[in-house]
């Protein structure tokens, strides 16, 4: 059985390059979800799927940031012109999503550490 | 805006020793997630819990969901160095169909 993975793991760019990650979910999982997170702080909420449908996204993923769910598997988040204020590691997380009442457990990814120089 | 404080921020401890990470909120949450982190890695699920008052253990863990649903506790008995990590407690605010909320974290160390 294998979990949440994400490719690359490091990406150095420089300002102004566009980047692009992958996010491969455990299989069975409909929800995916992508999060920022920056040294010493929480993971932050970006945008997430249900299937290929994106449901909601945050005030943080600005114009320059697009993410897609094509087939309803795997994701791909585009940066465009990166600034050094995008450096992060970028994580993505599945879900059954079940609203069973048990808790939305979402399952993270090794996460994708980017440097904008 | 941070909905979920953690304390402490750091903590750093003797192996053997006891301790208790809190996680506050002015809101009510469906669940929480608990969370632990190594450096340069994702967050690895520990527990879930969804009703007030709820109490699970995990070994030597154990975590509880306040009465209201706005906070919770970890303690941690007999530390080990394996413990050490980046603690994170994450709130859901509708069952199975939002984000999670995170709090900023407790970086605890264990010293052997």
């Amino acid at each position: 059985d294998t979990g949440v993975s994400q490719d690359p793991r490091h990406k150095i760019t420089k300002r102004g390059q566009n980047v692009t990650f992958r996010c491969d979910p455990i299989s069975e999982h409909n929800r995916l979800y992508w999060y920022r997170q920056t040294l010493g702080q929480g993971p932050e909420f970006l945008t997430y799927f249900q299937n290929e449908a994106q449901l909601e996204k945050s005030r943080l993923l600005s114009d320059r940031f697009s993410a897609e769910r094509p087939k309803g598997s795997f994701s791909t988040l585009e940066i465009q012109r990166t600034e050094q204020g995008d450096s992060a590691m970028y994580l993505c997380a599945s879900s059954l999503g079940s609203g069973s009442g048990q808790g939305n457990e979402q399952y993270f990814g090794p996460g994708t550490r980017l440097t904008v120089t | 805006t941070q909905l979920l404080e953690q304390s402490p921020q750091f903590l750093s401890i003797q192996e053997g020793e006891n301790l208790t990470v809190y996680c506050n909120s002015s809101s009510v949450f469906s669940s929480l997630q608990w969370y632990r982190q190594e450096p340069g890695e994702g967050p690895v699920l520990l527990v879930t819990v969804v009703t007030g008052g709820e109490v699970k253990k995990l070994k030597r863990l154990t975590f509880q969901f306040g009465d209201a649903r706005k906070d919770s506790s970890l303690h941690i008995t007999a530390a080990q160095p394996g413990d050490t990590g980046l603690y994170l407690c994450a709130g859901e605010t509708n069952f199975g169909n939002e984000k999670l909320t995170f709090g900023t974290g407790t970086r605890l160390t264990i010293i052997p």
